[in-house]
């Protein structure tokens, strides 16, 4: 099992440039989970998806940042018109919770760091 | 609001000394809670989960913790501390099974000889 992987493990944009991040969840894994880690913000929830379907996305702002779920292998978070502030260690994580309690372990990925020049 | 606070930005100890890392949380019910640890540039790893039952909950490293309902509170301890437990520690709650977690802003602990 090699875990959740996140590609790439670092990117630096250029100021307005998109940037993509993916995210390969735990085979068998039903949802899917991303936050954002910064120094002055810490860890925030950003989306997360079940079985494909986008749940709550109630952390991601509104403008410029989107994610999908296009099959239950990967997931990308895209950010466009990337900003000096959007740079953040983003970290996906899988779970296999279908609301079971004692399924619900979250496996997080090593993220990806995004700088923003 | 539902919120996770952990008091102690930093702390020092002595190897072989015991830890303890407070987390308070403020939820309408009683969440899910976690304890994570983060070495340098690295993913979140799972010390230990409580989702009900006995307050003491038992993880890797022998670390444990303890959930207290009456104090909202979810301390993690370790009776002796190792260097290599020199790390970022973070408490989460999660309102429901299977949502997101919330997290403390983390307490980094620093294990000196």
């Amino acid at each position: 099992n090699a875990g959740v992987i996140q590609t790439p493990r670092h990117k630096v944009t250029g100021k307005g440039q998109e940037a993509t991040l993916w995210c390969e969840p735990i085979s068998g894994h039903s949802a899917v989970f991303w936050y954002r880690q910064t120094i002055v913000q810490g860890l925030e929830f950003l989306t997360y998806f079940r079985n494909q379907a986008p749940i709550d996305d109630s952390g991601m702002p509104k403008e410029r940042f989107s994610a999908q779920m296009p099959n239950q292998s990967h997931s990308t978070l895209k950010i466009q018109s990337t900003q000096p502030q959007d740079s953040a260690v983003y970290l996906c994580a899988s779970s296999s919770s279908t609301g079971g309690a004692y399924q619900d372990t979250q496996y997080f990925g090593p993220g990806t760091r995004l700088l923003v020049l | 609001a539902q919120s996770v606070t952990q008091p102690d930005a930093r702390v020092t100890v002595s190897e072989g000394a015991s830890l303890q890392l407070r987390c308070k949380y403020s939820y309408s019910g009683t969440p899910y809670l976690f304890w994570y640890v983060q070495y340098q540039r690295q993913g979140l790893q799972l010390l230990l989960k409580y989702y009900s039952g006995d307050p003491v909950v038992q993880g890797v490293n022998g670390f444990e913790a303890e959930f207290s309902k009456s104090d909202s509170s979810f301390h993690l301890r370790k009776a002796s501390v190792h260097w290599s437990d020199s790390a970022v520690y973070f408490c989460a709650a999660e309102a429901d099974s299977g949502t997101y977690q919330r997290f403390g802003t983390g307490t980094k602990l620093q294990v000196v000889p």
